[in-house]
């Protein structure tokens, strides 16, 4: 079965940093692009990230641009955001996402997400 | 690539069938995908490729569409389709999604 567990989130100050980490099992980690995506709360879905099996490939929403990096260990099977200069919009649900086996910019499955709130 | 949905809100009943379009800025081939979100869980992949039925999904799902317009169609709704459903666009980063289209109860 398919796990991805979503951790690290909390409440920070604007401008501060944080880091995600998703850690997953029940799957070839490094035979799949990963993704971040987010939901403000009573909002709808934002893709915010994503990076392809061997890291070669990765792309951002333009909201995140310069400011989150998204990263993976394939040797333990996790994925990472790194959050930088956070603002209060960046307050979301964030979910780790695994890329579809035929449409790997498809998310196939999702972790429960982490809540980040950015607020003083 | 902005997604367009419509309607934004559904009001629908037991047994209905209903149908949701999507609208891309421009040609996007069938790089569609289409998710249902229940409240307080994770989205699920309902179809992809606009029209692929993913493993597991009741049949009573279907997509359709190419270039710049998909509709998700619904025949028969049953108590727990009544969500929120999104289409996604896969052909090329940044990945964007619809604001979404929440299906209640009439």
């Amino acid at each position: 079965e398919v796990q991805l567990v979503e951790s690290g989130g909390g409440l920070v100050q604007p401008g501060r940093s944080l880091r995600l980490s998703c850690a997953t099992s029940g799957f070839t980690f490094d035979d799949y692009a990963m993704h971040w995506v987010r939901q403000a709360p009573g909002k709808g879905l934002e893709w915010v990230a994503g990076i392809s099996w061997n890291s070669v490939k990765v792309g951002y929403a333009d909201t995140v641009k310069g400011r989150f990096a998204i990263s993976r260990d394939n040797a333990k099977n996790s994925l990472f955001l790194q959050m930088d200069s956070l603002s209060p919009d960046d307050t979301a649900f964030y979910y780790c996402a695994k890329g579809h086996e035929s449409d790997q910019k498809s998310f196939a499955s999702w972790g429960q997400g982490t809540l980040v709130t950015v607020s003083s | 690539i902005q997604l367009t949905q419509s309607p934004a809100f559904l009001s629908a009943s037991v047994g209905d069938r209903v149908s949701i379009t999507c609208r891309a800025s421009q040609g996007i081939s069938t790089y569609l995908t289409w998710y249902q979100q229940r409240p307080g869980k994770a989205p699920n992949l309902l179809i992809y490729d606009a029209s692929t039925l993913q493993n597991g999904v009741p049949s009573r799902f279907s997509g359709s569409g190419s270039g710049t317009e998909f509709t998700l169609t619904i025949t028969s709704l049953r108590p727990e389709d009544f969500a929120t459903y999104y289409c996604q666009q896969t052909s090329i980063y940044p990945i964007t999604l619809g604001q979404g289209t929440r299906l209640e109860t009439k």
